[in-house]
């Protein structure tokens, strides 16, 4: 399979722990971008990186969050501290500079915070 | 970015023409016009693009109006399959963060 990856598919917390999520995009894409959704809402953008380099992050992406893209390849997405309203779906994309216009998403994490 | 508007759900009979429309009056001259579907449980799908020609590819049809205020993502036949939820962006060039808005919930059915 050559799309967009995400792992864990699902993760239940208890309120005050930390997660971690992983983003593989597709390979040689240079664009990584992370989208939260909650029930019957579109996604809202969070952050971006071109290559390794985080561009930029919305106001949603609080102090407890953090993304990385150490390689330009992967990514991680970090909630410490987690909270009720963090629940919802976490969703990636990749995309290539040379098509400004298409981004692929992988499935999503929905993380659930108890 | 502009704003867009779209109708909050539509129903549509399997094998005919699905037909979406958008609202983005304030649309500026460089900014395109995307359609994204998302299918339940799954992440969002890009489907077709357009600045001010109309656009066809395997999965749709994009008809812009001539003054680019509004625009209509036509599905010639579709299938149950077309079931989701279509969302319309306008947005300028750059690295493209897509901000979505409610979208229209197209159900069809048999």
């Amino acid at each position: 399979d050559t799309g967009v990856s995400q792992d864990p598919r699902h993760k239940i917390t208890k309120r005050g722990q930390n997660v971690t999520f992983r983003c593989d995009p597709i390979s040689e894409h240079n664009r990584l971008y992370w989208y939260r959704q909650t029930l019957g809402q579109g996604p809202e953008f969070l952050t971006y990186f071109q290559n390794e380099a985080q561009l930029e992050k919305s106001r949603l992406l609080s102090d407890r969050f953090s993304a990385e893209r150490p390689k330009g390849s992967f990514s991680t997405l970090e909630i410490q501290r987690t909270e009720q309203g963090d629940s919802a779906m976490y969703l990636c994309a990749s995309g290539d500079s040379a098509l400004t216009y298409e981004q692929y998403f992988g499935p999503g994490t929905r993380l659930t915070v108890t | 970015d502009a704003k867009t508007t779209q109708p909050p759900s539509m129903d549509c009979a399997e094998g005919r023409a699905a037909n979406l429309p958008c609202n983005h009056s304030t649309i500026s001259g460089n900014e395109y016009v995307y359609w994204y579907r998302q299918i339940h449980s799954q992440g969002p799908q890009y489907i077709i693009h357009g600045l001010k020609n109309n656009e066809t590819n395997e999965m749709a049809s994009l008809i812009i109006t001539e003054d680019r205020k509004s625009s209509t993502l036509i599905l010639p036949h579709a299938t149950l399959r077309d079931t989701a939820v279509y969302y319309c962006i306008a947005l300028s060039g750059g690295y493209n963060k897509l901000i979505f808005g409610a979208g229209t919930r197209l159900a069809v059915h048999p």
